[in-house]
């Protein structure tokens, strides 16, 4: 049952226009969200967070959108550069899970120039 | 400041050999996690500590063994590896919750 779904595998885009990744989770308990980013043979890298008492969150170019009742939330990438060309990954916790996360099973975002 | 280190980088084993992964953090952080990541899937926490001589199972320890001696360092041991086990291993550590990530050990069981 996987608690944290991203839907789509790939995307791509083109330079200077806008990426958006989109997640899923079932589980009512989470209350932190966050997003990864990751390049070939790294570790994945920390890129933005969101807590559940907020709807949004910006950080430069990268913001993160949470929409509570529907149990969605979506990175933004506004503009794209081909240096954004990795995969991503949200993942979540809740309280009390001695910080563990959940992931999403990622997406290959694709910026084209 | 090293933040999170693992070694090996890359591993070959046969099956039924064993070995030992070790992930080290600079960072003084309580909590040290071990995942391992297959293609199309996220990843999958193995096991946890939430503090020196503490251990956890995960979403996925069977075959695996874990032990937090210092609070620096986390060792992930595959006491009989199996083909299943082929993977890439990722170790990270926190103190609240955002996780910081090694760059992986890459392991192969033939």
């Amino acid at each position: 049952d996987q608690q944290v779904k991203q839907n789509s595998p790939s995307l791509s885009v083109q330079e200077g226009r806008i990426s958006i990744l989109n997640c899923d989770y079932t589980n009512s308990m989470f209350d932190y969200f966050l997003w990864y980013k990751k390049y070939p043979a790294e570790g994945p890298t920390f890129l933005i967070s969101i807590s559940s008492i907020k709807d949004k969150n910006e950080d430069g170019r990268f913001t993160v959108f949470l929409n509570k009742s529907a149990k969605h939330l979506s990175l933004h990438i506004v503009p794209s550069q081909p240096g954004d060309s990795a995969v991503y990954f949200c993942a979540a916790t809740y309280p009390g899970s001695a910080r563990q996360l959940t992931f999403g099973s990622g997406t290959q975002l694709t910026v084209l120039p | 400041n090293a933040g999170v280190t693992q070694t090996p980088k890359f591993r070959v084993l046969k099956t039924g050999q064993s070995m030992t992964l070790l992930c080290a953090q600079d960072m003084n952080h309580e909590y040290m996690y071990w995942y391992r990541q297959d293609p199309g899937m996220g990843l999958r926490l193995i096991h946890y500590s939430v503090g020196e001589g503490t251990t956890a199972k995960g979403e996925v320890p069977d075959g695996y063994n874990v032990s937090r001696l210092k609070k620096q360092n986390f060792l992930l041991g595959l006491e009989s590896a199996a083909p299943s086990q082929t993977s890439v291993y990722f170790c990270a550590s926190t103190s609240r919750e955002t996780q910081y990530f090694g760059p992986g050990t890459r392991l192969l069981v033939l």
